[in-house]
């Protein structure tokens, strides 16, 4: 069975940092392309990244870029998420999704998300 | 950056058909998938390649893309298909290719 589990949100001060981590199992993470994608609180999906599955490639959300840095590590099954520089609107749910094994394939497995608070 | 107009919602009597709408400049030159989500819960794939049904997924579900129109369809509308549908693309036609969801659509059964 695919499981996507999130992990590393919570409350942060404007201007600092977090890592989030997502551990995957039941299938064969070297093989997919990885993404992270977050939902403001009453708001619409927003993409923030994904990664290709040796991490050559990676592509951002305009708002993103320079402040978050996608990676992974195929021998633990991990794809995580450094966020610097946080801002009042990075706030949301994060979730990981597995992509396919080329874009633009759907993601087709979501974890169930982990919650970043910016906030003083 | 690549732009996708859904309509905020849609309304729908239990058993009729459901049609989704998303909007795009020449979205049909690319492949579209479509999320349903419902409150609290994770995204779900209901359709990928702009018609294809992931296992699972009940053959009420249905999409098609042509043009600048994608359109998600829902044939024999039940109450647990009320929920938020999104779509999505893969825009790789600047310097920095990035995916694309559209605003949503509150899908509500009558």
């Amino acid at each position: 069975e695919v499981q996507l589990v999130e992990s590393g949100g919570g409350l942060v001060q404007p201007g600092g940092s977090l890592r989030l981590s997502c551990a995957a199992s039941g299938f064969t993470f070297s093989s997919y392309w990885m993404s992270w994608v977050r939902q403001a609180p009453g708001k619409g999906l927003e993409w923030v990244a994904n990664i290709k599955q040796d991490g050559s490639e990676k592509y951002y959300v305009d708002s993103v870029k320079g402040r978050f840095t996608i990676s992974r590590d195929n021998a633990k099954n991990s794809l995580y998420l450094q966020m610097n520089s946080l801002r009042a609107e990075d706030t949301a749910v994060y979730y990981c999704a597995r992509d396919g094994v080329v874009v633009p394939a759907g993601s087709d497995y979501w974890g169930q998300g982990t919650l970043v608070t910016v906030s003083s | 950056s690549y732009v996708l107009t859904q309509p905020p919602s849609v309304s729908v009597a239990p058993g009729k058909t459901a049609r989704i709408t998303c909007g795009g400049n020449n979205i049909g030159s690319k492949s579209v998938h479509w999320y349903q989500q419902k409150p609290g819960q994770a995204p779900v794939l209901v359709i990928y390649y702009d018609s294809d049904r992931p296992s699972g997924i009940p053959e009420r579900f249905s999409g098609s893309n042509s043009g600048n129109t994608a359109t998600l369809t829902i044939s024999r509308v039940e109450a647990g298909d009320e929920a938020d549908y999104y779509c999505q693309v893969w825009d790789s036609s600047s310097d920095h290719p990035n995916a694309v969801f559209g605003g949503g659509t509150q899908l509500t059964v009558l």
